[in-house]
């Protein structure tokens, strides 16, 4: 079976402008989350989706959002982008019919600096 | 407060050593512990899953999870080099957001 994909792995932009993050999950995984990864620290909870909507979402503002489609595969947004959106963002898809609760499965992240 | 604490380290080693890494949190609702390992430029592999109090063995790994102090371990045996990794606790209460601590760093030497 096929792991979590993410594209680009890495990207520049600058304070202002506008990203889009891809990613595809896991086959047979139906819910996909996304964490935002700073230096040092660990993931932080974005937002999660669930048959293409919103299933829960973290402390972060509307700038940021999402998409998933019927594939499964899954988008992240970012608008007007400022210094602090500098990070590791990471894609992980979970199968709610597995064993326990929220077992993630990670992609290797798309490393976005903002200049 | 955050709601998971643990410590950054650097912890270094030398090979075959017994790795001890520990966090705390304060949210009692936590249900489902974790602990997943992130190598540099890759993204965190699930380690070790536990529900609610006990211990956990898997090789040379261990987990224990103490709900009454809020405290949760992770023992490595016979570390080895390619154990060399951040290790990040991670906990939720069944919803759909896992929090995750720090992680800390481990070197270990051969």
């Amino acid at each position: 079976e096929t792991g979590v994909t993410q594209s680009p792995t890495h990207l520049i932009k600058t304070r202002g402008q506008q990203v889009t993050l891809r990613c595809s999950s896991q086959s047979g995984h139906n819910t996909v989350s996304w964490y935002q990864q700073a230096l040092g620290q660990g993931p932080q909870f974005i937002f999660q989706y669930y048959r293409e909507e919103e299933n829960g979402r973290g402390n972060f503002p509307p700038r940021f959002s999402g998409l998933q489609f019927p594939n499964y595969s899954s988008e992240l947004n970012v608008n007007a982008l400022e210094l602090d959106d500098s990070a590791l963002y990471l894609c992980a898809s979970t199968n709610p019919l597995g064993v326990g609760a929220n077992v993630l499965t990670f992609g290797a992240g798309s490393r976005l600096t903002v200049l | 407060q955050k709601e998971v604490e643990q410590d950054p380290g650097p912890l270094s080693v030398p090979e075959g050593a017994i790795v001890s890494l520990n966090c705390t949190y304060s949210n009692s609702a936590f249900q489902y512990f974790m602990w997943y390992r992130q190598y540099s430029r890759k993204g965190p592999e699930l380690l070790m899953y536990t529900y609610s109090s006990g211990n956990k063995e898997d090789g040379r790994f261990t987990a224990q999870v103490d709900k009454s102090s809020k405290y949760i371990s992770l023992f490595i045996r016979d570390s080895q080099p390619s154990d060399s990794a951040t290790y990040l606790c991670a906990m939720d209460t069944g919803g759909f957001k896992t929090i995750f601590g720090a992680g800390t760093r481990l070197f270990v030497k051969a």
